[in-house]
């Protein structure tokens, strides 16, 4: 079965810090998709960014940057220079060739910037 | 593009009601999720829909339950509701294909009292 761990319940650091989110994943399936989602206050998930199992080249988007590693069920997501807006909660997010849209989730990961 | 619309957006009920929850997903998407969250399980898996077929189903009991219509639009329902039902309802849709990144409304908070 899959499963998805945050093993990081909540993170403070200051702002222009740099900050890592873990995420370890389960999974049986050869051919898997990966997920990060940001949940501000106001609820809505925001998707950030998608990998397939297949792809484990590294990307960097502006400040955020993710880390995936097959070898260690990894994929970490780290934020450079961390700004206020950055507070939120993050979610680590697997979903299975086999399992249609159905997404299994970590369990979150409460990030708070201090000015 | 419009985005996920649930509605509503706040709901008090008591327990032993019933209760039925909407989403309209993006223009052109075919899949239909529902998720629960709440402080002490976290994001659970209710159920997904598509093509107005019910296409992956999580383990909650039968009291939930949900439908598509032929435009995409999905309703939850809730029946016989108990204080642990009390959770922010989030819809999520996608296009439908394996993989793709789902997009989410704002959720419905549900209060069971």
């Amino acid at each position: 079965a899959q499963k998805v761990t945050q093993a990081q319940t909540e993170i403070s650091v200051v702002e222009k810090e740099d900050v890592t989110l873990d995420c370890v994943y389960e999974t049986r399936d050869t051919t898997y998709y990966l997920f990060w989602y940001k949940q501000p206050p106001s609820g809505e998930l925001v998707f950030l960014i998608r990998r397939n199992s297949f792809d484990e080249q590294n990307e960097i988007s502006g400040r955020y940057s993710w880390n995936f590693q097959k070898s260690t069920s990894s994929f970490n997501f780290t934020i450079t220079a961390s700004q206020v807006v950055d507070s939120a909660v993050y979610f680590c997010a697997l979903s299975e060739e086999t399992s249609g849209s159905r997404l299994t989730f970590g369990e979150g990961t409460q990030l708070t910037v201090n000015p | 593009k419009a985005g996920v619309t649930q509605t509503p957006r706040y709901l008090i009920k008591t327990r032993g009601q019933q209760v039925t929850l909407s989403c309209s997903p993006i223009s052109g998407h075919r899949s239909v999720s529902w998720y629960q969250q709440t402080p002490g399980q976290g994001l659970q898996f209710l159920f997904e829909y598509f093509s107005e077929t019910q296409r992956n189903k999580g383990n909650f009991p039968g009291r939930f339950s949900g439908r598509q219509f032929s435009n995409s639009r999905s309703e939850m329902n809730v029946s016989t509701l108990e204080l642990g039902d009390s959770a922010l309802y989030l819809c999520a849709t996608t296009p439908g294909v394996v993989g793709t990144e789902a997009f989410f409304g704002q959720g419905t908070r549900l209060t069971v009292v």
